[in-house]
């Protein structure tokens, strides 16, 4: 089945550091979505890229999508201790799973004051 | 909008019980979706539902649990009976149809089951 691989597994940075997290997909996806879950908390949506070398920026936070599709990135410049969570990406399925998101097992920043 | 309602927020129970997650999703939400978070496995989808059917179940890990989903406003996941291997988050969350295709997925707050 389809495989959604997220790297680092954790990060540690000074406050004020960029981050960035990776993730690469088994398939080709139609579009790709990434959630922060804080600690404690639930995962909460921020984004989704549908075009094929789609970026899109909020505030510090820059979302890439790869041209194959295949592959995206989340970068966080100048990071604060607000950034402190577990970023997932999230792949659609295929055909009759479309509906269905396949998690990444996350990057888990942590932001030293 | 209240956001999707889960219950209970925590449950601490004894290997052997039933316990009962219940979950409220979005009202006008079309799919509703369960999940299992733990360390290891990461989030885990269990089993979801659209327009009241389940459609894909094949993420629940064996017979001992099961979901329902009578109504478009009230689900269900059941574990009985319940083992120690099931401590972990378990999220609902409900999405709407507005694009045809994968929509955003709007998580409840979790219930943090501990079976002893």
């Amino acid at each position: 089945g389809q495989q959604v691989m997220q790297i680092p597994q954790y990060q540690h940075v000074q406050e004020g550091e960029d981050f960035t997290t990776y993730c690469n997909s088994s398939t080709t996806l139609s579009n790709i979505q990434w959630y922060k879950q804080r600690p404690g908390g639930h995962p909460v949506f921020l984004i989704q890229l549908v075009k094929s070398g789609e970026v899109k920026k909020q505030k510090r936070l820059t979302f890439q999508f790869g041209e194959a599709k295949k592959n995206s990135s989340l970068h966080i410049t100048a990071t604060q201790t607000t950034d402190v969570g577990t970023y997932f990406c999230a792949g659609p399925g295929s055909g009759a799973g479309s509906y269905q998101l396949t998690f990444g097992k996350g990057t888990k920043l942590s932001v030293i004051p | 909008d209240a956001g999707v309602i889960q219950s209970p927020r925590h449950e601490v129970t004894e290997m052997g019980q039933e316990v009962t997650l219940r979950c409220k999703p979005i009202s006008g939400h079309d799919y509703l979706f369960w999940y299992r978070q733990t360390m290891m496995r990461g989030l885990e989808l269990l089993i979801y539902f659209n327009n009241n059917v389940p459609i894909d179940d094949s993420g629940m890990p064996e017979d001992r649990f099961s979901a329902k989903m009578p109504n478009a406003s009230f689900s269900t996941l059941k574990i009985q009976p319940s083992e120690p291997r099931d401590s972990a988050v378990y999220f609902c969350a409900s999405s709407p149809d507005r694009w045809g295709n994968t929509d955003t997925q709007y998580f409840g707050p979790g219930t943090r089951l501990t079976v002893l």
